[in-house]
């Protein structure tokens, strides 16, 4: 069964710093992983898709990373700014059902 | 494109009672589902259809019903409402296809029904 996990749960950095949130996931034989934004009260945001023969995807200041072998991938924020204030979720498809399984997500506060 | 819509946007329902979610896509894809999230547990998929006509459970199916009659909607039923189906429902829609070798689905999510069971 595919786990993936988030750590650490939240996160809280000044403005202007470059940050790296982690996901990592169980079961390599994946599709696509998929990096979702969710502000509070709201639903997801799909930032970016990496399939599984790519190694990266790059929006903007995002960008994110996938070692599909070691079963990690990273979302690189640069700049961070106190309208990046979100909890960010990861999430792998994997299966020929193509199920989607999530992280708990990490909940990131940028100070002004 | 309205994207994915679900309605209502809250609902307060009390024990033993029925009601349905509605969740329909203007974007012509396949794959809908829909998951619930709670607190502490993330999202969990409830049931799933890969195409008109076609659903399949998904990891929490207890308690939920869905058809899928056309590709634009796929409505969730609750039965009879018990306090541990308090949570939020959210409704995704799917972009399917291969690039480079690979097969890619983009889920694409609604804004979500917040219901409380009493």
């Amino acid at each position: 069964k595919q786990e993936v996990t988030q750590i650490p749960a939240a996160l809280s950095v000044p403005e202007g710093e470059n940050l790296v949130l982690n996901c990592s996931f169980t079961d390599s034989a994946i599709y696509n992983l998929q990096w979702f934004r969710q502000d509070p009260g709201k639903g997801l945001t799909s930032l970016l898709l990496i399939q599984s023969s790519q190694r990266e995807q790059t929006s903007g200041r995002l960008n994110a990373s996938l070692d599909k072998s070691s079963g990690r991938s990273t979302l690189y924020i640069a700049a961070s700014q106190p309208g990046d204030s979100a909890t960010y979720l990861c999430a792998v498809l994997t299966g020929a059902n193509s199920k989607l399984t999530f992280g708990k997500g990490i909940t990131l506060s940028v100070r002004p | 494109n309205a994207g994915v819509t679900q309605t209502p946007k809250f609902q307060v329902l009390k024990t033993g009672q029925s009601m349905t979610l509605q969740c329909a896509q203007d974007m012509n894809h396949e794959y809908m589902s829909w998951y619930r999230q709670d607190p502490g547990m993330g999202l969990r998929l409830i049931h799933y259809s890969v195409g008109a006509g076609i659903t399949d459970q998904g990891e929490v199916p207890n308690g939920y019903n869905v058809s899928r009659s056309t590709t634009e909607d796929f409505p969730l039923r609750l039965l009879s409402a018990a306090p541990s189906q308090t949570s939020v429902y959210f409704c995704a829609s799917s972009r399917t296809g291969t690039s480079g070798g690979g097969t890619y689905n983009e889920q694409f999510f609604g804004p979500g029904t917040r219901l409380t069971v009493l």
